[in-house]
């Protein structure tokens, strides 16, 4: 157990429709990233939060959104969903900003279905 | 940008043998490499990292090696076990000196351990 929750763990949902995933980090991180791994373009990096504050931005597509808050859980929104949003999304935690000696602590994922 | 790639996708090895799974990077700046270990239904955890500085470095059963010159690092599992069945992945960020936290991942290898 990694100490990072997600919720849901299954999300089942229609095209053109709009999810919220959350993520709870580890007690005391301030880092939340958001990967989504899909069988075609495997783990891709999406965003990160610091202490409340967009850090780095990955490939990230605008239909999606997230956000950190004061208590230090983020939220993934993804709206106008389409078929090729399925995937898993997973959430990383860790204590610093750098990505160097700074290890990341990944949840276990929330597994979008898009139908 | 980065490009990060693994030379096989999937690799059978038996038990208590040991295996080696290789990536390959593109950034000669790149100097900071992480290995990520994805067991199956779960979300990628820590395994090993190394900086440019170095060429090997151990844990336990594990071991990295690094190779500048041709831009490749492989990993070494000793005495390989059925937990040790998983998806290997490298992970690179663009560079360890400004703390950039795009860790871009490789496509993973499957490792599969035969009793």
């Amino acid at each position: 157990d990694s100490g990072v929750t997600q919720t849901p763990k299954h999300l089942i949902t229609a095209t053109g429709q709009r999810v919220t995933l959350r993520c709870s980090p580890r007690s005391g991180d301030l880092s939340v990233y958001w990967y989504q791994q899909s069988l075609d373009q495997g783990l891709q990096f999406l965003i990160q939060y610091y202490n409340g504050e967009e850090r780095a931005k990955g490939n990230i597509l605008e239909r999606f959104s997230a956000q950190q808050f004061p208590d230090l859980h983020s939220e993934l929104n993804l709206s106008s969903l389409e078929l090729g949003d399925s995937a898993l999304y997973f959430c990383a935690s860790s204590s610093r900003t750098s990505a160097v000696n700074n290890e990341q602590f990944f949840g276990p994922g929330t597994r979008l279905t898009v139908l | 940008g980065e490009s990060v790639g693994l030379h096989l996708p999937t690799l059978s090895v038996q038990e208590g043998d040991n295996s080696i799974i290789n990536c390959a990077y593109s950034n000669s700046a790149s100097d900071y490499f992480i290995w990520y270990k994805q067991e199956s239904g779960k979300g990628p955890q820590f395994i090993i990292d190394i900086r440019s500085n170095m060429d090997k470095r151990q844990g336990q059963r594990v071991t990295v090696l690094l190779n500048k010159t041709v831009k490749h690092l492989s990993l070494q599992i000793a005495a390989t076990q059925p937990g040790d069945s998983a998806v290997y992945f490298c992970a690179v960020p663009p560079t360890a000196n400004f703390g950039n936290e795009k860790l871009t991942f490789g496509t993973g290898t499957r490792l599969t351990i035969i009793p």
